[in-house]
């Protein structure tokens, strides 16, 4: 988990506040993706990043933006948090090649009041 | 709707049996199955994982089965210690979908001394 790493790891953040979450990865890994986990459910794919110039979609981007500064980061935004948004986010990188196994960070617990 | 699940959200076992956890899938597509465990405030973490051109793949105390004509999936876990106690993700990439996993909600393992 130390190759993945994720800032903040707690953050509470009052409705309509704009909000940052970084992620920073070590392993060399190209593919960098962002979850949210909410209690009972599985993780959902909000933005997956192929390299640094591609960004796509994932099932749920509404209210989401990202940004791959470079091959080792890819930051995570809510323009203007919602209540809704409290969860848990991870970050996770996979590398080119058959190794199809993603890696995840520590999560950041996110607190919209 | 095609969906990754778990048949039980829990599962309690006495330390040193054995335990399973299984998966369902319904996307007759999917080609690559992961397991991860996640312990409270951590982020999934890799344990094994099996290509759909096998039925058996063993790992350090575990393994796990794939049946794909009834779509099944299970992680069989040998002499559970209380450190195996976790939620268990098992996770599928759909063949179409450029390496995007799909994930169950996750079953609690808690085991008993």
């Amino acid at each position: 988990d130390a190759d993945v790493t994720q800032t903040p790891r707690n953050r509470i953040t009052k409705t309509g506040k704009r909000i940052m979450l970084e992620c920073s990865q070590t392993k060399g890994h190209d593919r960098m993706y962002w979850y949210r986990q909410d209690p009972g459910l599985g993780l959902q794919l909000i933005y997956y990043s192929f390299d640094v110039k591609d960004i796509n979609k994932g099932e749920i981007s509404d209210g989401y933006s990202v940004s791959r500064q470079a091959q080792a980061k890819f930051s995570l935004s809510l323009e203007s948090a919602i209540p809704n948004q409290t969860a848990l986010y991870f970050c996770a990188t996979r590398g080119q090649g058959i190794n199809e196994t993603q890696y995840f960070g520590p999560g950041t617990r996110l607190l919209v009041l | 709707g095609e969906s990754v699940g778990l048949h039980l959200p829990t599962l309690s076992v006495q330390e040193g049996d054995n335990s399973i956890i299984n998966c369902a899938y319904s996307n007759s597509a999917s080609d690559y199955f992961i397991w991860y465990k996640q312990e409270s405030g951590k982020g999934p973490q890799f344990i094994i994982d099996i290509r759909s051109n096998m039925d058996k793949r063993q790992g350090q105390r575990v393994t796990v089965l794939l049946n794909k004509t009834v779509k099944h999936l299970s992680l069989q876990i040998a002499a559970t210690q209380p450190g195996d106690s976790a939620v268990y993700f098992c996770a599928e990439k759909r063949g179409s979908t450029l390496g995007r996993l799909y994930f169950g909600r996750g079953t609690q393992l808690t085991v008993w001394p």
